[in-house]
């Protein structure tokens, strides 16, 4: 099946810094997401992307629908120790069905 | 409050056994999802079903089955012949096209 390229794979950084992550594909798609996953949980969503070129932000967070469909990137900014996680974007084709990124690990350093 | 169920959090299974994993959602979703994820490659799908008694195979689905008897329920059993079924599983549901997923906390599979 269908995955995505995400990159980077995991990230290790200050608190307070800021981060960005992005995701590519071959194919389009007409909506990507963006969701966190804490450890031992089910992932969160926390941004949803429709249009090419939009360009989305939910606090700290910005994520953007590449002009291509074939692409996607979030920011956090400021970074906290709370944004510790794993981070996957995802593709959304027909039936409904979503295609994963193999997600960015991000490590906060206090 | 609305959301999905999946029990148990921890499930230990012999080798040859059979196993199911319940999910329950009260979101009046018609749609719902199993994902498998191991570490290192992000979530792949096992089976999702788009309507009550409807259900297709997702990409990685030998070894498992379902069933979708009632909107709210979709079982998932993991049958003997799944070769490693030690896993993260994830249950997901949702509202329509373009609303995205919502998932449920997940069920640790692991095989002594």
């Amino acid at each position: 099946g269908q995955q995505l390229n995400q990159s980077p794979q995991s990230m290790f950084i200050q608190e307070g810094e800021d981060v960005s992550m992005n995701c590519t594909s071959s194919s389009i798609f007409n909506t990507w997401l963006w969701y966190k996953q804490e450890p031992g949980e089910g992932p969160v969503l926390l941004i949803a992307l429709y249009k090419a070129g939009e360009l989305t932000s939910n606090g700290r967070l910005t994520a953007q629908f590449g002009i291509t469909r074939k692409d996607s990137f979030l920011n956090i900014s400021a970074s906290i120790p709370s944004d510790v996680g794993i981070y996957f974007c995802a593709g959304q084709e027909g039936a409904q069905k979503l295609v994963f990124g193999q997600g960015t690990r991000l490590t906060i350093n206090p | 409050d609305g959301g999905i169920t999946q029990s148990p959090k921890y499930l230990f299974r012999k080798e040859g056994q059979n196993v199911t994993l319940s999910c329950e959602q009260n979101l009046n979703h018609d749609a719902m999802y199993w994902y498998r994820q191991d570490p290192g490659q992000g979530l792949r799908l096992i089976y999702y079903s788009q309507i009550v008694n409807d259900f297709q195979k997702g990409d990685i689905a030998e070894g498992y089955s379902v069933s979708r008897e009632k909107k709210e329920s979709f079982p998932l059993t993991v049958t003997s012949a799944q070769k490693n079924p030690t896993a993260f599983y994830l249950c997901a549901s949702t509202k329509g096209f373009n609303y995205g997923y919502t998932f449920g906390s997940g069920t640790r599979l692991t095989v002594v």
